[in-house]
């Protein structure tokens, strides 16, 4: 049962375009979300979150939007440069008192080329 | 100086063998987290430690045994080992059970079990 979707398992995008990557959820108690990015032979790091209250948050080139009534989030890196390709997690975190582990989706392998 | 580590990085193995991976955070983190990312590339909560004593047990095989010897110290002991454990194994921290910033995760441990 896949809480978190991400149905894209690869993006490839020119370098200074715009790169958008999606996420969907169904467990409509999910009210933090986050994106992680790793790098081959490294870990995920975490890269950008958003509250349920909220509908964006930007930090620098990085934005994620979220769309509660579709369930629906998406992050936005704009330019996008060579060094974001990586593979991109969404995460997801319901308030449930002292049992909330991040439930990821299966990642997109983004491809920004020169 | 990394804030999570984990060792061994790769680990090749028989099955039927009894194997460890050790993980060490320095962050002061009080939450530790082991994930798995299997051949589908999900990452799926195994277990969950906040200062010593465990909070998430997933439904993974008893043949998975976590160990926390301190808050600093998550370690994951694995008997018997089986073709279907062959995987990624991703340990991680976090501050808080519900961190607004995420976990920090270790690099990685990729198990082979022939």
């Amino acid at each position: 049962d896949q809480q978190v979707k991400q149905n894209s398992p690869s993006l490839s995008v020119q370098e200074g375009r715009i790169s958008i990557l999606n996420c969907d959820y169904t467990n409509s108690m999910f009210d933090y979300f986050l994106w992680y990015k790793k790098y081959p032979a490294e870990g995920p790091t975490f890269l950008i979150s958003i509250s349920s209250i909220k509908d964006k948050n930007e930090d620098g080139r990085f934005t994620v939007f979220l769309n509660k009534s579709a369930k629906h989030l998406s992050l936005h890196i704009v330019p996008s440069q060579p060094g974001d390709s990586a593979v991109y997690f969404c995460a997801a975190s319901a308030p449930i008192s002292g049992n909330t582990p991040l439930v990821f989706g299966k990642g997109t392998r983004l491809s920004v080329i020169a | 100086d990394t804030a999570v580590s984990q060792t061994p990085k790769y680990l090749v193995t028989q099955m039927g063998n009894d194997k460890s991976i050790k993980c060490e955070q320095n962050l002061g983190h009080d939450t530790m987290y082991w994930y798995k990312q299997d051949s589908k590339k999900f990452l799926k909560i195994m277990f969950s430690y906040n200062n010593k004593e465990l909070i998430i047990n997933e439904t993974v095989p008893n043949r998975f045994s976590p160990k926390s010897p301190d808050k600093a110290h998550l370690n994951l002991h694995i008997n018997s080992l089986e073709l279907g454990d062959s995987a990624v194994y991703f340990c991680a921290s976090s501050q808080e059970r519900r961190p607004n910033y995420g976990y920090t995760f270790g690099s990685g441990t990729r198990l082979t079990v022939v």
